[in-house]
C-alpha cells in the first residue's frame, strides 16, 4: 500500500478554506484516495474519495493532479465543529483494509 | 438506524484478565474489521473479516482472537491483557462489492489495563 505523508497540524479561522495536501508518492494504477475526518472520542468519518482531477461533495473537495503523487483536500469556509483529525489513505479499489497515517489536526479558531 | 455498535464504551480490566468486546451491525455488510487506536496516532489494523466464517490478520493481530459467526457479529476476545494493550478500540464494517465502499465506524471502545 502506498505511504502517505501529511502535515501534522494546521490552525485556521473560522469561514476560512482549509486546504490539507496528501504526499503519495507510490500510488499504484488501481489506488483510489480517500480522506476520513475523526472528532475527538468517536470513529472516523468517510469525507470524501476520488481516483483523479476534482470531485466535489457536500462537505470538501478533493483535488487530484494528472500524476496522483498528491491530493488537496479542500474544506471551505470550516467551522469550529470542523475541529477534527483529516486522514488521508490511498487504497486499492477492490480492497476494504483502511492504512491510517498519523493524520493533519485541524484547529479552527474564532 | 443504528449502524456499528460496539459495547461496552468503557472497561478497565487487570492484568492477566479476559474480555470479549462486542460489535454489531445492521447494515449487512460482508467486511468487517477490529482497530485499535494509541494516544495521539492513527487506527492500528488488528483483525478483519470478507463475511461470516472468514477472518484474517491484520498489521497487529497478536493478544486478540476473533469469529464471525454471522454476518451481524465480529467479537473481539482479549486472551490476558496487557498494560500494551491499553487503547481505544473502533469497530467498522462496509460493503464488499469488488470496488471500493466507505468504512462506517463505531463511536470505539476506551479499554483501560491495570
Amino acid at each position: 500500500l502506498a505511504k502517505t505523508t501529511q502535515p501534522i497540524s494546521m490552525d485556521s479561522y473560522e469561514g476560512q478554506e482549509v486546504n490539507i495536501t496528501c504526499s503519495h508518492n507510490n500510488i499504484a494504477t488501481n489506488d483510489y484516495i480517500t480522506w476520513y475526518q475523526q472528532f475527538p472520542s468517536q470513529g472516523p468519518r468517510f469525507i470524501i474519495q476520488g481516483y483523479k482531477t476534482k470531485v466535489t461533495n457536500e462537505v470538501a473537495s478533493l483535488f487530484i493532479p494528472a500524476d496522483r503523487k498528491s491530493s488537496t483536500l479542500s474544506l471551505p469556509r470550516v467551522s469550529l465543529s470542523d475541529t477534527a483529525v483529516y486522514y488521508c489513505l490511498v487504497i486499492k479499489a477492490a480492497g476494504n483494509k483502511l492504512t491510517f497515517g498519523g493524520g493533519t489536526r485541524v484547529l479552527v479558531k474564532p | 438506524n443504528a449502524g456499528v455498535t460496539q459495547t461496552p464504551k468503557f472497561q478497565v480490566l487487570k492484568t492477566g484478565q479476559s474480555m470479549t468486546l462486542q460489535c454489531a451491525q445492521d447494515m449487512n455488510h460482508e467486511y468487517m474489521s477490529w482497530y485499535r487506536q494509541d494516544p495521539g496516532m492513527g487506527l492500528r489494523l488488528i483483525h478483519y473479516s470478507v463475511g461470516a466464517g472468514i477472518t484474517d490478520q491484520g498489521e497487529v493481530p497478536n493478544g486478540y482472537n476473533v469469529s464471525r459467526s454471522t454476518t451481524e457479529d465480529f467479537p473481539l476476545r482479549l486472551l490476558s491483557a496487557a498494560p500494551s494493550q491499553t487503547s481505544v478500540y473502533f469497530c467498522a464494517s462496509s460493503p464488499n462489492r469488488g470496488q471500493w465502499t466507505e468504512a462506517f465506524f463505531g463511536q470505539g471502545t476506551r479499554l483501560t489495563v491495570v
